[in-house]
This record gives structure tokens, sequence and C-alpha cells, in this order.
């Protein structure tokens, strides 16, 4: 069975730092990986998909990478501003012939002014 | 529309009551998935629906909960006789694609049920 794992739960930085985030899955056998932020309240919004061929996405500030081989992901965040606060989740699908995406429980970043 | 919308944001029961759950997907898109998620915690899949067909139901958590998708469009979830513990945000989400390529999923601003 599926398990991600995310490390640190919660991260608290000041402005302007880069910052990486851990996302860690027990099967490697995963078809592709989505990076989510979530505000409070609100629903989530997909930040980079990977799939399982690539080995790293960028967008902007964001750049997450994929080792399938060690079960790990990570998100970095170059020059961390306030509005980046929020909860980061990971979410893995596995192999062709299920459809469904296992969450992380997420690393709550707050970034300080 | 312009994103996936869900109706109602906020929904109080009474134990025992039936609730209805509504996901508008965006316009075209195939895959729509409903979860649930608990204060703290990250979404757990409920069910997943290729336009009409309920390809996945495995994560419903009793026969309490139903979920259909009729015209492939308009999704509902319906919760019969709510219990305390079915107390959660339940978000849809839905992508354009059946399978390869491009999978990113939009989701909506979830429903925060509370039963009494």
């Amino acid at each position: 069975k599926q398990e991600v794992t995310q490390i640190p739960a919660a991260l608290s930085v000041p402005e302007g730092e880069n910052l990486v985030l851990n996302c860690s899955f027990t099967d490697s056998a995963i078809y592709n990986l989505q990076w989510f932020r979530q505000d409070p309240g609100k629903g989530l919004t997909s930040l980079l998909l990977i799939q399982s061929s690539q080995r790293e996405q960028t967008s902007g500030r964001l750049n997450a990478s994929l080792d399938k081989s060690s079960g790990r992901s990570t998100l970095y965040i170059a020059a961390s501003q306030p509005g980046d606060s929020a909860t980061y989740l990971c979410a893995v699908r596995g192999r062709s012939g299920t459809y469904k995406y296992i969450f992380g429980t997420g690393t709550r970043l707050k970034v300080l002014a | 529309g312009a994103g996936v919308s869900q109706s109602p944001r906020y929904k109080v029961a009474k134990r025992g009551q039936d609730v209805a759950l509504r996901c508008d997907p965006i316009s075209g898109h195939v895959s729509l998935f409903w979860y649930q998620q608990a204060l703290g915690q990250g979404p757990e899949f409920l069910t997943y629906f290729q336009n009409e067909a309920q390809l996945d139901k495995s994560g419903l958590p009793s026969d309490r909960f139903f979920a259909e998708r009729p015209e492939g469009s308009v999704s509902t979830l319906k919760i019969q006789r709510t219990q305390q513990e079915d107390s959660a945000v339940y978000l849809c989400a839905s992508s354009a694609f059946r399978t390869g390529g491009n999978e990113k999923l939009f989701f909506g601003s979830g429903t925060q049920l509370s039963v009494l």
C-alpha cells in the first residue's frame, strides 16, 4: 500500500530564504507526482506535475525534483516571500490501472516578513 | 466554467440526516475525483469518475456514501444517515485527460460538512 510522508510538518523562515520541502513515498512504481499548494479554507492549487520519466520540473521560483528509485521528491522554493505562506502537499498516482492520487499530510510553511 | 465549483460551501447536518454535495467540474473535463479532508490532514481519496463511469469507489468509507455523475459533467456525493465522524471538508477535483499526458488536477474550494 502506497504511503506518502512529508517532512517537516511545519516550517517558519524569514523572507528571502531558499527552502526545500521533502516528500517520500514507499512504492516507487508511480505514474506521476504532483505538488500542490493549499491556502486556509481553500481548495488545492496544482503547482508542478512530474511524470515518472522526468527528473524535474520548474515554474518560476519553484523547482520540483523526482528520484523514483529512492522514493523521494523535493520542492525547492527560491527567495521565499510572505505570499508563499501556505500548506504544501505532494501526491502520487500509481501505475496504470489505478487513478487515485495518494496525498501526504503536507508541510505548513510560514514566511516571515 | 472558469473553475471547479462546489456547493454548498458549508453544510450543518443533524446526526442521521441525509446530505447531498454538488460538484460542477471544469467544462469538458473527463476525470472527476472526490476527496475527504480532515482537519490537519491530507485529502483522502473517495471515488473517481471517467465521464459518467464510476471506475473506482474503493475509498468510500461505507455504504452510506454514494456518488453519481449521470451525464458525465455534474457530480453529486450523497451521504445517508450522517454521523459525527463524517464531519470533514469534501473536495472535488477534475482533470482534462483520461490517462497519460498532463493530468493536472483542478480542485474546488470544498464543502465543509459539520454533523452535530
